[in-house]
């Protein structure tokens, strides 16, 4: 019954591959963001969609690509991975929409990706 | 813009001492503001969130957290530490830029409770 989750749990690839976190919630919220969290836990936003629609893409390389099926399910593919992608990615899902936010997020656990 | 302020990246109490860690905020706009807790290798979790209300805020785990608008702050407090209560702590703050809300969170403060 895990609300917002995250696969896989850890990922390790080598410089310039290509790979894909993928985050499902079941709470009906329509709204899902991505979240990059470095080194040194600090947390910046990436991505948001609201019903499948992107609505916050905040500078952020066009290697990475978000793509949301259904507004259950929001993931994140990366290209040609460097070293410096090397972080926790979180996953979280909100009720609010884009114009408020009351509620607050929902994280999921995160991915740890590392890249040699 | 906003921003956030954690003071003490690192904050060590005794078990059953006071909790207290320091949030400041700048917002142009009245802010929606949040704690939230991270346990080692999990995501985040809501301690308590103010939006408007009541400016002392009561939150899970016996925190509470008081909005003090004239010192833009919003400092998260509990009386007697657990261990248990060892782990990441962010405020994050909320308004509008550019017609959509945006979070901002704070660098965190880790929580030691010493025996």
């Amino acid at each position: 019954d895990t609300a917002v989750s995250q696969t896989p749990k850890y990922l390790v690839t080598q410089m310039g591959n290509d790979k894909s976190i993928k985050c499902e919630q079941n709470l009906g919220h329509d709204t899902m963001y991505w979240y990059k969290q470095d080194s040194k836990k600090f947390l910046k936003i990436m991505f948001s969609y609201n019903n499948k629609e992107l609505i916050i893409n905040e500078t952020v390389p066009n290697r990475f690509s978000p793509k949301s099926p259904d507004k259950a399910h929001l993931n994140l593919h990366i290209n040609s991975l460097e070293l410096g992608d090397s972080a926790v990615y979180f996953c979280a899902s909100s009720p609010d929409g884009p114009t408020t936010f009351i509620y607050g997020y929902t994280f999921g656990s995160g991915t740890r990706l590392t890249v040699v | 813009a906003q921003s956030v302020t954690q003071l003490g990246s690192h904050v060590s109490v005794s078990e059953g001492a006071l909790v207290l860690l320091r949030c400041n905020y700048s917002s142009s706009v009245p802010p929606y503001l949040f704690w939230y807790v991270q346990y080692p290798n999990q995501g985040l979790q809501l301690l308590l969130k103010y939006t408007s209300a009541a400016t002392l805020v009561k939150g899970i785990n016996g925190f509470e957290a008081e909005f003090k608008k004239s010192e833009t702050s919003f400092h998260l407090t509990k009386p007697s530490a657990h261990m248990s209560d060892a782990a990441e702590y962010f405020c994050a703050v909320s308004d509008k830029a550019r017609g959509y809300q945006k979070v901002t969170f704070g660098t965190g403060t880790k929580l030691q409770v010493i025996p």
